[in-house]
């Protein structure tokens, strides 16, 4: 499978390979984590999410990693599809009420057949 | 579909006109966050809503305001536009505060002339 150790603007990989996303986040406070999944053209859909108090987190074909030592997120997607092309985008929230979601920078993966 | 809806999809307006965009969160839920997004950029937190109260404001000047209403429908009002507002303006509704999971409508483009 494809990954990158440090945050990418693209990644391209095969139809069927494993991708792995990776973001780094700001604040060693925050304590909510969520990948989203933005199309052209639409709002950033949600993927899968993972709170302070885990180290991985598992949905259908995705799996969330969070390493709260060096403040790494990552994002694995398993035998990747044509329809997973998209902009990837973490997010996290601050330890307090009333705070937003904080975006990273995006990822663009581009899936090949 | 999450369920989020916002009005108009596309809007132009010129520099130092007025603009209201709507957003109807998804059935339930009781907080609305409102963030922009432009080319090629993250998300970027405005205001979040709690049960018809500014609940979070990143930053953003104050001709950015907004309004919760009573069904938990809300409107985003950006007064004297500037070029640099142009953007896709996307709301998100979660149940209860910052720590739930947001789910985003599919935004509203806004190009400013």
């Amino acid at each position: 499978g494809e990954s990158v150790g440090l945050h990418l603007p693209t990644l391209s990989v095969q139809e069927g390979d494993n991708s792995i996303i990776n973001c780094a986040y700001s604040n060693s406070a925050s304590d909510y984590f969520i990948w989203y999944k933005q199309e052209s053209g639409k709002g950033p859909q949600f993927i899968i999410d993972i709170r302070s108090n885990m180290d991985k987190r598992q949905g259908q074909r995705v799996t969330v990693l969070l390493n709260k030592t060096v403040k790494h997120l990552s994002l694995q997607i398993a035998a990747t599809q044509p329809g997973d092309s998209a902009v990837y985008f973490c997010a996290e929230t601050l330890n307090q009420a009333g705070t937003a979601l904080i975006f990273g920078k995006g990822t663009t993966l581009s899936v090949s057949s | 579909e999450t369920g989020v809806t916002q009005s108009p999809t596309h809007l132009i307006k010129t520099r130092g006109q007025q603009v209201t965009l709507r957003c109807s969160s998804q059935s339930g839920h009781n907080t609305v966050s409102w963030y922009q997004q432009a080319l090629g950029q993250g998300p970027q937190f405005i205001f979040q809503y709690y049960r018809e109260e500014e609940n979070g404001r990143g930053n953003f000047p104050p001709r950015f305001s907004g309004l919760q209403f009573p069904n938990y429908s809300s409107e985003l009002n950006v007064n004297a536009l500037e070029l640099d507002d142009s953007a896709l303006y996307l709301c998100a509704s979660s149940l209860g505060g910052s720590k739930e999971t947001q789910y985003f409508g599919p935004g509203t483009r806004l190009l400013v002339l």
